[in-house]
């Protein structure tokens, strides 16, 4: 069975500093990976996926991660942290289940940003 | 677009009483996905449809909880009667038709409280 583990329950930046939030699965197969942000009181967003290709993926609000086959790692950065960017963070791997995909989450990041 | 819309927002029930959760999915999406969150389990499938016909529902805790979707527009997620473990935060989600079926679309939550 897949699984996806976030090592880091908290981080804390301060503004403008650059941020990298760890993620390792575990699958079989080729992993299709994602990355979510939940902004307190709200639903989770996309960021980024991945599934094949370039292993540097670009998301949105000037997120990117890279994906690392050799170290089942799927590590999200951010070279400039803004304060609106504090909330939880999930990864997320993809399994094929008919046409969609069912994801398996990892625990989440909670990221505070110091002004 | 209005983005999913899960009402109520906010639930306190009493043990033993029947709560519906209701979620209006995106028009043109043809999955609907229900989670649960909470601390100690992190975000968790409970099921999910495909053109209104239940695919999976590996995840539901037991037969307290039941969900349908009577047309495209419309899913309930049930549970009676209601346990204070029962108590999280319930998501639902959505994948449009067509070219991109992976990303799924999150509401803003159900906070359900069990007292």
């Amino acid at each position: 069975a897949q699984s996806v583990t976030q090592p880091d329950i908290h981080i804390t930046v301060s503004e403008g500093a650059s941020l990298e939030l760890r993620c390792n699965y575990s699958y079989g197969a080729t992993p299709y990976l994602f990355w979510y942000v939940q902004s307190p009181g709200q639903g989770l967003q996309l960021l980024l996926k991945y599934f094949s290709g370039d292993t540097l993926v670009q998301g949105i609000k000037g997120f990117e991660a890279e994906f690392k086959r050799s170290q089942s790692s799927f590590n999200l950065r951010k070279p400039s942290v803004h304060w609106s960017d504090a909330a939880e963070y999930f990864c997320a791997v993809g399994v094929s289940s008919g046409s969609a995909r069912q994801l398996t989450f990892g625990s989440g990041t909670q990221l505070t940003v110091l002004p | 677009d209005a983005g999913v819309i899960q009402s109520p927002r906010h639930e306190v029930t009493e043990m033993g009483q029947e709560v519906t959760l209701r979620c209006k999915p995106i028009s043109g999406h043809d999955y609907l996905f229900w989670y649960r969150q909470t601390m100690m389990r992190g975000l968790e499938l409970l099921i999910y449809f495909n053109n209104n016909v239940p695919i999976d529902d590996s995840g539901m805790p037991e037969d307290r909880f039941s969900a349908k979707m009577p047309n495209a527009s419309f899913s309930t997620l049930k549970i009676q009667p209601s346990e204070p473990r029962d108590s999280a935060v319930y998501f639902c989600a959505s994948i449009p038709r067509g070219v991109d079926t992976d990303t799924q679309y999150f509401g803003p939550g159900t906070r359900l409280t069990v007292l």
